[in-house]
């Protein structure tokens, strides 16, 4: 069974940074694209990146571009959502998530990881 | 700015058929969007429905299904349950990125 458990969530000051971390079994973890969704608290889910089979090319909302970076480890079945100049309107549950067929986008997901941004 | 519009609420009689749309700001919604569906209940992750307009997974319960009306992607749900009751979300692609519906809260 496809099994994605997302780590590294918490509390972290303004400004401040994280890394999440997604480990992935169950499945060729190279033959995949794998995204970060977050859910802000009383909002909807908003996509944030994903990144492709061997790690060579990304994309990324906006609101994120240049703060966060996704990265994979091919060899560790992980991949991770570095976040740096966190906001408080960044606090959300933080799910990664992996494509299915051509143009699934995130049929599988994880439980998420709660990252809280507060002083 | 991209801004994908999906109704905020809708409800719908157990047995009855219901419609929700997801619109797109920059023109119609076609199948070059790969419109994705997703349910998300409280306190759970979302669950994949439909991709690539009107495919769906091996979970997708036959009640659901996809596809283009008017310039909108849709997902149709007949005949409606109680336990559909939830968030459902769009997924459109534009070029690389993806985005987001706001969601629509359906009450069975």
């Amino acid at each position: 069974d496809v099994y994605l458990a997302e780590s590294g969530g918490g509390l972290v000051q303004p400004g401040g940074s994280l890394r999440l971390s997604c480990a992935a079994s169950g499945f060729t973890f190279t033959r995949y694209w794998m995204t970060w969704v977050r859910r802000a608290p009383g909002k909807g889910l908003e996509w944030l990146a994903n990144i492709n089979r061997d790690g060579s090319d990304d994309f990324y909302v906006d609101s994120v571009k240049g703060r966060f970076t996704i990265a994979r480890d091919n060899a560790k079945n992980l991949v991770f959502l570095q976040m740096n100049s966190l906001r408080v309107e960044d606090t959300a549950t933080y799910y990664c998530a992996r494509s299915g067929s051509p143009w699934s986008e995130g049929a599988y997901w994880g439980q998420g990881t709660l990252v809280s941004v507060s002083s | 700015q991209t801004v994908v519009t999906q109704e905020p609420s809708v409800t719908v009689s157990p047995g009855g058929t219901v419609t929700l749309t997801c619109a797109s700001n920059t023109g119609a919604v076609t199948n070059d969007h790969h419109p994705n569906w997703f349910q998300q209940k409280s306190g759970q992750p979302p669950r994949a429905l439909i991709y690539s307009t009107s495919n769906t997974l091996s979970w997708t319960p036959a009640r659901f299904s996809g596809s283009l009306i008017g310039g909108t992607a849709a997902l149709t749900l007949s005949p409606v349950q109680p336990d559909d009751e939830a968030d459902y979300y769009c997924l459109l692609f534009y070029g690389g990125v993806w985005v987001f519906g706001g969601g629509t809260k359906l009450t069975v």
